[in-house]
C-alpha cells in the first residue's frame, strides 16, 4: 500500500534563511509522481512543485526544489531564503503512474518563519 | 493559469439539513474531479473521484448516500451532505484534473453543522 510520511508536525525557521520539510514514502509502483503543496491559514491547496519518479534531475520551482533521493524514498522540500508569508502548512503527496490522478497525502509540516 | 472555484466557501447549516457545494473549473475542462475532506490540523483524505457523466467511485468508509456527488458537465461537479450531522463539519476541497498532467485545488468550503 502506499503511504507518506512527515514526521515532522512543526517546523521553525529565521526568515531568509532555508529549511528542509522531510518527506518519505513507500509504493511498489514504478512509476509515481510526488508533490508538494502550501496551505496557508485560508485553507486553498497551492501547488508548489512536482517531482516524477523517472526524473533524473530534482526538480526546482524558483525559491522551492525537491531533493529527491529515490533509493532511500525521501522527497524532502528545500524552502530557500525563508519569507514571512512561507508560514503554512505543507503538505506532500504521491499519485499513481506520476499523473496527480489520486493524490495520497501526508500528515502536514506547519511551518513557522520567524522575523 | 487553471482556476477552480468553490462555492459556498462558507456554510453554516442545523442539523438534518442537507447542504451542497458546487465546484467549477472556470477556464478548463476538467474530465476528472475529486473531493477530499480535512479534519482540523489533519492531512486531507480522499472521499470520492468523479468522472463526468458517471458515477463517482467513493473511497472505503465514505458512505454513497451520505454525500452525493453529481459530476454533471465537464466544468461542474457537486457534493451534497445529506442529513448533516455535527460529525459533518469540516473542511472539504475539490480539485479538478486536466488531463493527467496537473490538478486545481479549489479554495475550500468549510461546513459547521450545529
Amino acid at each position: 500500500a502506499q503511504k507518506i510520511t512527515q514526521t515532522q508536525p512543526g517546523m521553525f525557521v529565521q526568515e531568509k534563511e532555508a529549511v528542509t520539510l522531510d518527506c518519505t514514502y513507500d509504493t511498489s509502483d514504478q512509476s509515481y509522481g510526488l508533490f508538494w503543496y502550501k496551505q496557508p491559514s485560508s485553507g486553498e491547496m497551492i501547488f508548489l512543485i512536482y517531482q516524477g519518479s523517472y526524473d533524473e534531475q530534482n526538480a526546482t520551482e524558483g525559491r522551492y526544489s525537491l531533493n529527491f533521493q529515490k533509493a532511500r524514498k525521501s522527497a524532502n522540500l528545500v524552502i530557500s531564503a525563508s519569507q514571512l508569508g512561507d508560514s503554512a502548512m505543507y503538505f506532500c503527496a504521491m499519485s499513481h503512474s506520476g499523473g496527480q490522478g489520486n493524490l495520497i497525502f501526508g500528515k502536514g509540516t506547519k511551518l513557522s518563519v520567524k522575523p | 493559469g487553471a482556476v477552480v472555484s468553490q462555492h459556498p466557501s462558507r456554510v453554516i447549516c442545523k442539523s438534518g439539513t442537507s447542504v451542497k457545494i458546487e465546484c467549477r473549473s472556470l477556464d478548463f475542462q476538467a474530465t476528472t474531479m475529486f473531493w477530499y475532506r480535512q479534519f482540523p490540523k489533519k492531512s486531507l483524505m480522499l472521499m470520492a473521484t468523479s468522472n463526468e457523466g458517471s458515477k463517482a467511485t467513493y473511497e472505503q468508509g465514505v458512505e454513497k448516500d451520505k454525500f452525493l456527488i453529481n459530476h454533471a458537465s465537464l466544468t461542474l461537479s457537486t457534493l451534497t451532505v445529506t442529513s448533516a450531522h455535527p460529525e459533518d463539519s469540516s473542511f472539504y476541497i475539490c480539485s479538478a484534473s486536466l488531463a493527467e498532467d496537473e490538478q486545481f485545488f479549489g479554495p475550500g468550503t468549510r461546513l459547521t453543522v450545529l
